[in-house]
């Protein structure tokens, strides 16, 4: 089958740096996404990898390795206004996005 | 940007619903989701040029359509108790028409179903 995993929750100071990983199996790969979405609102798109390496979009950046099946999702100098759950999507060998359950992120003062 | 109706909804169990988006301009591929409280979402279906394009793990009693005015719809027969939950909408613009094929989502449906 196919499957996506992120951490349930995590927990991070206000300033702070914080990672969030995603770690996929699934029949193909035609790019992975990141989606952030605050509590009874839609997920807005963060991010968009189908290579492997680093990009980099203000204080937001997201990695992926192909053959490791690995991507994580990196937020710099954290705003109380980050607290959110953070999805990770990957799109299949036939063009399905399959999502993840998501990775809430608690934003302490 | 994404527009869905109605924002929210109540039913009785066995009653049928409809739920309208209507696309980003210039998209012509519109997904429909479930997403239960906590869950990532759930894909149902995707329609591409009015024709169904892809369907997720969902019973017949989930059915859609998708207009040429970008507007789309989704339809759920029979309600269950189950169904209560979030349903979200997204377009694209295709791979095969020179899009990236990236998803923006419309605010959702919080549906309940009683």
């Amino acid at each position: 089958g196919q499957n996506i995993d992120q951490p349930t929750e995590m927990t991070a100071t206000e300033g702070a740096i914080v990672q969030i990983n995603c770690t996929y199996q699934t029949s193909g790969f035609n790019g992975l996404f990141w989606y952030q979405q605050h509590a009874g609102e839609a997920p807005t798109f963060l991010s968009y990898n189908v290579l492997d390496g680093l990009e980099e979009k203000g204080r937001f950046s997201s990695f992926l390795s192909r053959s490791k099946g690995y991507s994580y999702l990196l937020l710099k100098e954290l705003q109380m206004k980050d607290s959110a759950s953070y999805l990770c999507a990957v799109r299949d060998g036939n063009y399905q996005l399959i999502w993840g359950a998501g990775t809430k992120l608690i934003i302490k003062p | 940007g994404v527009t869905q109706s109605p924002t929210h909804l109540i039913k009785t169990r066995g009653q049928q619903v409809t739920l309208r988006c209507s696309s980003q301009s210039g998209h012509n591929t519109v997904s429909w989701y479930q997403q239960a409280l906590g869950q990532g979402p759930q894909f149902i279906f995707q329609y591409y040029r009015e024709e169904e394009n892809g369907r997720g793990n969902f019973p017949p009693r989930f059915s859609g359509l998708q207009f040429p005015n970008d507007s789309s719809e989704l339809n759920v027969n029979a309600l269950e108790l189950d169904d209560s939950a979030l349903y979200l909408c997204a377009s694209s613009h295709s791979f095969t028409s020179g899009g990236t094929d990236t998803q923006y989502f419309g605010p959702g449906t919080r549906l309940t179903v009683l």
